[in-house]
């Protein structure tokens, strides 16, 4: 089944702790990225990976990282999550450019920060 | 940066009403995608509108792209439960890597 994974799926967790969220995607797509969504702010683009090797800035990157060293895979990293990094995350991927295919989205981490 | 609004940001029907949501981009687009979420759950790929003046239809809902290329609509007929959700369009955040998405429409729908 086409599909993409996240991992773990609820996480909670202290400030200052660093953390990673796994995403991975079977579909040997191309373009991966990663999303945050809040009330009232829908979703926001973070990072996303046009290939392996290859990353960008979204609209709201400070305080992530990423990488993308295998097609399949693209973590995202957050070294000292603070409080405002609360959030419901998406991972997302797509055969072509984000802004011209269609996503599939994973089902999402909801992570907290005390 | 570019923008995408849409409007409203709440939407309560009845079942059986129409419902209609909005959206505005700050620039022309590509093209445009929407997205619906389930309460619980992930968004999911609806539909894509390229062509200017463009209009496609699945089922009751009906989606239409502006003649500038600079808003859209999704419209639903007679509205069900199953219909509840977030509704959100999306489109090319100033290059074709990045998408921006609408803040999307919660509608609601009384049985």
């Amino acid at each position: 089944e086409a599909q993409v994974t996240q991992n773990p799926r609820y996480l909670i967790t202290v400030t200052g702790k660093k953390l990673t969220v796994t995403c991975s995607q079977n579909m040997n797509h191309e373009y991966m990225s990663w999303y945050r969504q809040d009330p009232g702010l829908g979703l926001r683009q973070i990072y996303y990976s046009m290939n392996v090797e290859v990353t960008d800035k979204g609209d709201v990157p400070e305080g992530y990282k990423v990488s993308r060293k295998e097609k399949r895979n693209f973590p995202l990293i957050l070294e000292s999550p603070s409080p405002n990094q609360t959030s419901l995350y998406f991972c997302a991927s797509s055969f072509g450019a984000g802004g011209t295919y269609e996503q599939y989205f994973g089902p999402g981490t909801r992570l907290t920060v005390t | 940066g570019q923008q995408v609004m849409q409007i409203p940001q709440y939407q309560h029907v009845q079942e059986g009403e129409d419902f209609t949501t909005y959206c505005n981009s700050s620039t022309t687009l590509s093209n445009i995608q929407w997205y619906k979420q389930r309460p619980g759950g992930h968004p999911v790929f609806l539909i894509q509108l390229v062509k200017s003046g463009e209009v496609k239809k699945q089922k009751r809902l009906t989606f239409q792209f502006g003649e500038a290329k600079k808003n859209s609509s999704l419209h639903i007929t007679a509205t069900q439960t199953t219909d509840v959700g977030t509704y959100f369009c999306a489109g090319p955040g100033g290059s074709n890597y990045k998408l921006t998405f609408g803040k999307g429409t919660l509608l609601t729908v009384n049985p």
